[in-house]
C-alpha cells in the first residue's frame, strides 16, 4: 500500500471549515483514499473513501488532486466532538486488504 | 450502520494469568476480522486477520502462542492473551469487514483496554 503523509496537528476554530491534507505521491491506479478518525480511547470512524472523483457525504467531503498524489478531508462546520486523530490511508479495496495506519493528524477544534 | 462490539472494555488482571477478549458484529456478518494494539499517543498496528473456520494470520512480530485469535462464527471473534505481563498492557481493537454486499468496508469495535499489574 502507498505510504501517506500527514501534519501532525491542526487548530480549527468551531464553525469554520477544518480542510485536512494528505500526500500520498506514489499511489497506484487501483488504490482508493480512505480516511478514518480516531476520537479519544474509542475505536476508529470510517469517514468517507474516493478513488478519483471528489466525494460528499453526510460526514464530510473528499477532494482528490487530479493528479491523485493529494487529497484534501473537509469537515465544513466542526464542532468540538470533531476533535480527533485523522488517518488517511491508500489502498487496494475488496479482498481482505489490511489498513495500515500512520500517525494521522491530530485536530482540535477550539471555541 | 454496522455496529462491532467488544467486551470487556476495560480489564485488570494480574500478570501471569490469561485474558479473553471477544469482539462481535451485531447486524452483519463478518468473514474477516482484524486485530489491532493501540500503545498511548500511538498509531494502531495490526496484529492479525482473523478469517472465519480457519487459523489466523499474523503480522510479523506477533506471537501466535501468546496471542491466541479464535474465529468460530461469522459474528464472533475472540483474542486471548495468554500469560499477560505488564508490557502487554495496551489498547485492544477489533475491526469487521463486511460480506461483499456490504462494500468491503472495516467496521471498529470501541477497544479493550487491558492493564496487566
Amino acid at each position: 500500500d502507498a505510504k501517506t503523509t500527514q501534519p501532525p496537528s491542526m487548530d480549527c476554530a468551531e464553525g469554520r471549515a477544518a480542510n485536512l491534507p494528505c500526500n500520498h505521491s506514489t499511489i497506484s491506479g487501483n488504490e482508493y483514499v480512505y480516511w478514518y478518525r480516531q476520537i479519544h480511547s474509542q475505536g476508529p470512524q470510517y469517514i468517507i473513501h474516493g478513488l478519483k472523483n471528489n466525494e460528499t457525504n453526510e460526514m464530510a467531503s473528499l477532494i482528490i488532486t487530479e493528479d491523485r498524489k493529494s487529497s484534501t478531508l473537509i469537515l465544513p462546520h466542526a464542532t468540538l466532538r470533531d476533535t480527533a486523530v485523522y488517518y488517511c490511508i491508500v489502498r487496494v479495496t475488496g479482498g481482505g486488504n489490511k489498513l495500515t495506519f500512520g500517525t494521522g493528524t491530530q485536530l482540535k477544534v477550539e471555541l | 450502520g454496522a455496529v462491532v462490539s467488544q467486551h470487556p472494555s476495560r480489564v485488570i488482571c494480574k500478570s501471569g494469568t490469561s485474558v479473553k477478549i471477544e469482539c462481535r458484529s451485531l447486524d452483519f456478518q463478518a468473514t474477516t476480522m482484524f486485530w489491532y494494539r493501540q500503545f498511548p499517543k500511538k498509531s494502531l498496528m495490526l496484529m492479525a486477520t482473523s478469517n472465519e473456520g480457519s487459523k489466523a494470520t499474523y503480522e510479523q512480530g506477533v506471537e501466535k502462542d501468546k496471542f491466541l485469535i479464535n474465529h468460530a462464527s461469522l459474528t464472533l471473534s475472540t483474542l486471548t492473551v495468554t500469560s499477560a505481563h505488564p508490557e502487554d498492557s495496551s489498547f485492544y481493537i477489533c475491526s469487521a469487514r463486511d460480506l461483499p454486499q456490504g462494500g468491503y468496508e472495516q467496521y471498529f469495535g470501541p477497544g479493550t483496554r487491558l492493564t496487566v499489574t
